[in-house]
């Protein structure tokens, strides 16, 4: 059981949006900054979104995260194929002490 | 360009021990955190352990405090997990990765390949 709640898995066609939630509480995510992961089978997990909303370069604008509370979002839009991929969040939790990922969301483009 | 190298991992026999290292380049090492994130077969990632730039703070993961030892050799740019009384569930493969800032362990910009440790008798 994963700290951060992710859904199991999102699907959307080619070209549309998707978005991934994260619900965490009061003592990651409403507290400290999230952090979203792309990580394609048997390969390392690639730093997608930091400081709730920000992209490192190189990751397209199509990738937006965003932060309310207890919860954080990460939008795809313009869907490609390529995007197949599982999707994590992660945030320091200030009450444990450590961090917290969640669960994983694997992301299937129809 | 970034680069982190993980070694040391293989198979060991459960209570056994085994020390992986983190070589890394391309970057400034001591001026960052760095973090281990393991990832058992088919599921998801977990965080570790982490320790700040200058080797003073470490944190760890409740399931593996007390047996893994996080320390870092800012002079060789190598970063060490030492691994003892390994468990089944502690198989793995390990991430080397590297934090954002001095201290971030959460916001990992670059990981290694990983490296697989397998606990078994």
């Amino acid at each position: 059981q994963s700290v951060l709640t992710q859904p199991p898995s999102v699907s959307a066609a080619p070209g549309q949006k998707v978005t991934i939630s994260c619900s965490g509480g009061s003592c990651n995510i409403d507290k400290n900054l999230v952090s979203w992961y792309q990580q394609f089978p048997g390969t390392a997990p690639r730093l997608l979104i930091y400081d709730n909303i920000k992209r490192p370069s190189g990751i397209p604008d199509r990738f937006s995260g965003s932060k309310s509370g207890t919860s954080a979002t990460l939008d795809i839009t313009g869907l490609q194929t390529g995007d197949e991929a599982d999707y994590y969040c992660g945030a320091w939790d200030s009450c444990l002490g450590l961090v917290v990922f969640g669960g994983g969301t694997k992301l299937t483009v129809l | 360009e970034v680069q982190l190298l993980e070694s040391g991992g293989g198979l060991i026999q459960p209570g056994g021990s085994l020390r992986l290292s983190c070589t890394a380049s391309g970057f400034t090492f001591s001026s960052h955190a760095m973090s281990w994130v393991r990832q058992a077969p088919g599921k998801g990632l977990e965080w570790v352990s982490g320790i700040r730039d200058n080797g003073y703070s470490t944190s760890y993961a409740d399931s593996v405090k007390g047996r893994f030892t996080l320390s870092r050799d800012n002079s060789k740019n190598t970063l060490f997990l030492q691994i003892n009384n390994l468990r089944a569930e502690d198989s793995a493969v390990y991430y080397c990765a590297k934090g954002l800032g001095v201290q971030t362990y959460n916001e990992l910009d670059y990981w290694g390949q990983g490296t697989l440790v397998t606990v078994s008798s």
